[in-house]
């Protein structure tokens, strides 16, 4: 089955950096990678998604690459704020999205 | 516009308890179902996933089973808790070639 791997575990940034996490997943058939952000307490929430006919995906601060060959894919988060600290999810899923496998996630710390 | 119920938000249950956990999911039809666990500052470990009513897969063996009885409905139970199966516990649901959405999620403390 799907196997997702997440690095780093834990990123400290200053306020104003970039803040890279990378994924890697096992299953070549998977076709659909998003990225999750969770605050305390809270449920986790979509921030960003790429398929894999797509190599690359930006949203503002946010951008997410994707590399099939190596199977693995990043999230990129400019200018970081603040409110950006949270712990972010990548998550892998197969054709039929039938089965959505997570990371371990990343806590991110943003210091103003 | 579809929403997702999750209850209860927070529990707290003597160990050997039964449990039951509910999750129903409105405005669409025939979605992908899933339960996570989540331990203290650990990672969404997917526990079950449903494609249907009556279809249930497994991730990982444990005291817990999952159940479908209606299209939009999925409960998670035990029959006797382990301290181990203290967790945050999310549902979630999908439809085909679109993200997941979560509800809640239940904050379990199994003493």
């Amino acid at each position: 089955g799907e196997n997702v791997e997440q690095h780093p575990s834990t990123l400290s940034v200053q306020e104003g950096d970039s803040a890279v996490i990378k994924c890697t997943y096992s299953d070549s058939a998977s076709n659909y990678f998003p990225w999750y952000k969770q605050e305390l307490g809270k449920r986790p929430q979509l921030i960003i998604d790429i398929r894999s006919n797509v190599g690359e995906k930006k949203d503002q601060r946010i951008a997410v690459t994707l590399n099939k060959t190596a199977k693995h894919f990043s999230l990129h988060i400019t200018e970081t704020q603040p409110e950006d600290s949270a712990v972010y999810f990548c998550a892998a899923s197969s054709r039929s999205f039938q089965k959505l496998v997570f990371g371990t996630g990343t806590r991110l710390l943003v210091s103003p | 516009s579809q929403t997702i119920h999750q209850w209860p938000a927070t529990l707290v249950q003597p160990v050997g308890s039964p449990l039951s956990l509910e999750c129903t999911v409105e405005g669409t039809s025939n979605p992908n179902l899933y339960w996570y666990r989540q331990a203290a500052g650990r990672g969404l470990q997917l526990l079950f996933y449903s494609v249907g009513i009556g279809q249930i897969s497994s991730e990982v063996p444990q005291n817990l089973s999952a159940s479908r009885p209606q299209d939009r409905q999925f409960i998670l139970s035990s029959k006797k808790l382990l301290l181990s199966d203290s967790g945050f516990y999310l549902c979630a649901w999908s439809v085909s070639r679109s993200e997941a959405f979560f509800g809640q999620g239940t904050r379990l403390t199994v003493v």
